[in-house]
């Protein structure tokens, strides 16, 4: 099974902070996905890459930044965190697009839930 | 931009009874994924509906894609309590775009 392993399942930083969360999969997955989940607004995304070093902006990208120098690897940066930035954060691989069996399939990771205070 | 509207937001239901979440896009869709996310867990795929008019079924769960590419629904049959948990589908606009739109779900509740 594929995994997409999360670094921290719950944070609680101070505003103005630098908060780094780290998402690592184990599938040799080429996209990777960084999502915010709020009560009422559903999943919105904040980036993604298509490969590594590649990075383009969601739906939300203000506030945020990431890094994807790995393959494996996808880390979202809030380089001074705010209180409207507490929410749960999703990861998600997906293998490259196209026609085959599986493909375009989004697997989460369990979540990071960042409490700004 | 692309927008996928999901209706209801929250559906009650007695267990034994039907459920069906539908889901609506602004743009003709390459395809749509429906997921699951069970309460304190992460959103977890059901099902991917490519072809026009396609109609797929899981056990008690009927999938379909409307003709235009535009909707979906996602109907449950005799809902169980493990079937609670937020429904989301999610849009996406062809198969180079990369990402993907979800809807903002529907929540369903089963009281036995």
């Amino acid at each position: 099974d594929v995994k997409v392993t999360q670094s921290s399942r719950y944070l609680v930083k101070r505003t103005g902070e630098k908060v780094f969360l780290e998402c690592v999969q184990d599938m040799d997955h080429e996209n990777m996905f960084w999502y915010r989940q709020d009560p009422g607004l559903g999943l919105r995304l904040i980036y993604f890459s298509y490969d590594v070093k590649m990075k383009e902006k969601g739906d939300i990208p203000e506030g945020y930044s990431v890094s994807r120098e790995k393959k494996e690897r996808f880390s979202l940066i809030l380089e001074s965190a705010s209180t409207n930035q507490t929410s749960m954060y999703l990861c998600a691989s997906r293998r490259l697009q196209g026609a085959s069996l599986g493909a375009n399939v989004l697997t989460f990771g369990a979540g990071s839930r960042l409490t700004v205070l | 931009g692309q927008q996928v509207m999901q209706i209801p937001q929250y559906q009650h239901v007695q267990e034994g009874e039907d459920f069906t979440t539908y889901c609506n896009s602004s743009t003709t869709l390459s395809n749509i994924q429906w997921y699951k996310q069970r309460p304190g867990g992460h959103p977890v795929f059901l099902i991917q509906l490519v072809k026009s008019g396609e109609v797929k079924k899981q056990k008690r769960l009927t999938f379909q894609f409307g003709e235009a590419k535009k909707n979906s629904s996602l109907h449950i049959t005799a809902t169980q309590t493990t079937d609670v948990g937020t429904y989301f589908c999610a849009g996406l606009l062809n198969t180079n775009a990369g990402k993907s739109t979800f809807g903002d779900g529907t929540t369903l509740t089963v009281k036995p």
